[in-house]
């Protein structure tokens, strides 16, 4: 079956950097994309980006630009996110998530368990 | 960006109730919505896709609807499982944005 499994969970000092993993299995790893997406505590879900696993390609929110680096492994079928220049403001459940597209629609069918990033000096 | 507005916040219900919960999008986008449940701990789960189609292994007693800006799910009979937090999701324009969320609370 499908699953995605993520790295454990990670503290960081503010200005520090973090790079959670999402290893894939149950199918072709490179025949669908890798979204991310975090929750921070008492929030609602934030879309952080996505990328083929196929292409490279990526797309993700500016919210994020400078900082954020999507990247995959194919030969581990493994996502990778990393986010720099961390501040408090960044701790949050990571969540990888499957890209699963009908039509023109883009859904998540399966996602990682999640990945607590903690940011405190 | 679209903004997605979801309603209410929460929702107080008793078992084998029928509840509605609505998002509601800033400009029109298709069918591009989702709806997925939380639970504190576990990743979340896809209920509907494109707006009105029932995700593999989920319980008929879910059903969404709508098109262009407003959207609806329903829990037609809710069982004990279901009391948790609901988040829609459009995916017609990135960045892909998600409502506040609603949580349905045992009356």
């Amino acid at each position: 079956q499908v699953q995605l499994m993520q790295s454990g969970d990670a503290v960081r000092k503010p200005g520090a950097s973090v790079k959670v993993s999402c290893r894939s299995s149950g199918y072709v790893f490179d025949t669908y994309g890798i979204s991310w997406v975090r929750q921070a505590p008492g929030q609602a879900l934030e879309w952080i980006g996505k990328i083929s696993a196929y292409t490279g390609q990526r797309d993700f929110s500016q919210k994020f630009l400078g900082r954020l680096f999507m990247t995959t492994d194919k030969s581990k079928d493994t996502a990778y996110m990393e986010l720099r220049s961390l501040t408090s403001d960044d701790t949050a459940v990571y969540f990888c998530a499957r890209d699963r597209w009908v039509g023109e629609i883009l859904y998540y069918d399966h996602w990682g368990q999640g990945t607590l990033v903690t940011v405190s000096s | 960006d679209i903004q997605v507005t979801q309603s209410p916040s929460s929702l107080s219900a008793a078992v084998g109730d029928r509840v509605t919960i609505t998002c509601r999008a800033s400009q029109s986008i298709n069918s591009h919505l989702n709806w997925y449940q939380l639970k504190p701990g576990k990743a979340p789960k896809l209920l509907i896709f494109a707006a009105s189609d029932l995700q593999t292994g989920v319980p008929p007693r879910f059903s969404g609807s709508g098109s262009g800006t407003d959207f609806t799910l329903t829990v037609a009979g809710l069982e004990p499982e279901d009391f948790a937090t609901y988040s829609c999701q459009q995916t017609y324009s990135a960045p892909y944005t998600f409502g506040l969320g609603t949580r349905l609370e045992i009356k």
